[in-house]
């Protein structure tokens, strides 16, 4: 079954701390892994795309990591702002799942003054 | 550049009621897929539609039926409503069924069922 996992579920966190979201997922075939941000109430908003071919991706402050083999992605924030602060939510394309996306329960982000 | 545009962006009906939401998706991409987002909870895949044909289906209700039309734009009808299809429904669309095609999402349409 394919599922994904974020931990943790909620995180708090000064400003300018340097901070890592994790997923995880449990097959490791894939087609690609996407990290989303959602505002309260409001849309997606795509962070980064990896593909299964490629271990990270950049995009300014943000760095995002995969690991195939141990079902592994994690989100690097790089001083963190807090307008950064929402819900983090990584999909996955698994191959058995054909196109769709498998979304994580996301990881609440606050970043305090 | 253009993005994935979705109507209405909120709609509120009562129970029994019957909904339609639409999704234009961006240019010249041709296939579209539907996920429902319950309140604090992830986005659930509903069902994918490449070059008008169903491609995909997932956890969509037997209440709700979608097409895709010749534009390529996408309806998805929910009929006899109930008070838990309140949520967030995303459009996002791809050009082609290459798995490794980036997914782009419009801003969703919140339905709320009284």
């Amino acid at each position: 079954k394919q599922e994904v996992t974020q931990i943790p579920a909620a995180l708090s966190v000064p400003e300018g701390e340097n901070l890592v979201l994790n997923c995880s997922f449990t097959d490791s075939a894939i087609y690609n892994l996407q990290w989303f941000r959602q505002d309260p109430g409001k849309g997606l908003t795509s962070l980064l795309l990896i593909q299964s071919s490629q271990r990270e991706q950049t995009s300014g402050r943000l760095n995002a990591s995969l690991d195939k083999s141990s079902g592994r992605s994690t989100l690097y924030i790089a001083a963190s702002q807090p307008g950064d602060s929402a819900t983090y939510l990584c999909a996955v394309r698994f191959r058995k799942g054909f196109n769709k996306f498998y979304f994580g329960s996301g990881t609440k982000l606050n970043v305090k003054p | 550049a253009a993005g994935v545009i979705q109507s209405p962006r909120h709609l509120i009906k009562e129970k029994r009621e019957t909904a339609t939401l639409k999704c234009y998706p961006i240019p010249r991409h041709d296939t579209v897929y539907w996920y429902q987002q319950g309140p604090g909870q992830d986005p659930q895949f509903l069902i994918s539609f490449y070059e008008k044909m169903q491609s995909d289906k997932g956890s969509i209700p037997d209440r709700f039926s979608a097409q895709q039309f010749s534009d390529y734009h996408s309806e998805l009808n929910m009929s006899s409503l109930e008070l838990g299809d309140s949520a967030l429904y995303f459009c996002a669309s791809s050009f082609g069924e290459d798995s490794y095609n980036e997914q782009f999402f419009g801003p969703g349409t919140r339905l709320t069922v009284l």
